[in-house]
């Protein structure tokens, strides 16, 4: 079973500010998905990366899939409250096993 | 278009009661996929269908737990009898059968058992 741990857990930062968030895992996938779950909602789809070393940007979240399709990770440039969440990875193969999740919280 | 739909979107019942949650998928979607979501194990896979067949039904936590799919339109969880550990938020989720399709989530069955 591959496993996804994230981190960090929880983060509370004020709106303006970066953050990076993480993505490990001691396998290798084929592709691997980042989703954004809201209070009272099911997650959604942020993006889907797919190459070793990709990078995606989706206005100001930049996603990088690692060299060796091992990690990724999430950068928020300026967070605003509207990105408050729990922001999950999971692989994107057909069993679609989810990550720990980071849960974040962006102050006004 | 409509998304996944679940029902009901709250359920409080007693301990040993029958419980029944209900999803509607994606028209068109070939995968239907059951999770569990809760604060200390996160949003945890039950169990998925392709093509209304049961594929891998090993985190289902236990035979109190059942899933049903009998047409491409309609499924099922249901939890027999429900103990106080079954609380949580049940999610249903559709997608095309295939590698980096996006699952598609609805909203969630939020499950008190007392």
């Amino acid at each position: 079973t591959q496993l996804l741990e994230q981190s960090p857990q929880f983060l509370s930062i004020q709106e303006g500010e970066n953050l990076t968030v993480y993505c490990n895992s001691s396998s290798v996938f084929s592709s691997l998905q980042w989703y954004r779950q809201e209070p009272g909602e099911g997650p959604v789809l942020l993006v889907t990366v797919v190459t070793g070393g990709e990078v995606k940007k989706l206005k100001r979240l930049t996603f990088q899939f690692g060299d060796a399709r091992k990690d990724s990770s999430l950068h928020i440039t300026a967070a605003q409250p509207g990105d408050t969440g729990l922001y999950l990875c999971t692989s994107g193969t057909y069993k679609y096993i989810f990550g720990t999740g980071t849960r974040l919280k962006v102050l006004a | 278009d409509a998304g996944v739909i679940q029902s009901p979107r709250h359920e409080v019942t007693e301990m040993g009661q029958e419980v029944t949650l209900r999803c509607k998928p994606i028209s068109g979607h070939n995968s239907l996929f059951w999770y569990r979501q809760t604060m200390m194990r996160g949003l945890e896979l039950l169990i998925y269908f392709n093509n209304n067949v049961p594929i891998d039904d090993s985190g289902m936590p236990e035979d109190r737990f059942s899933a049903k799919m009998p047409n491409a339109s309609f499924s099922t969880l249901k939890i027999q009898p429900s103990e106080p550990r079954d609380s949580a938020v049940y999610f249903c989720a559709s997608s095309l059968m295939g590698n980096n399709s996006p699952l598609h989530f609805g909203n969630g069955t939020r499950l008190t058992v007392t």
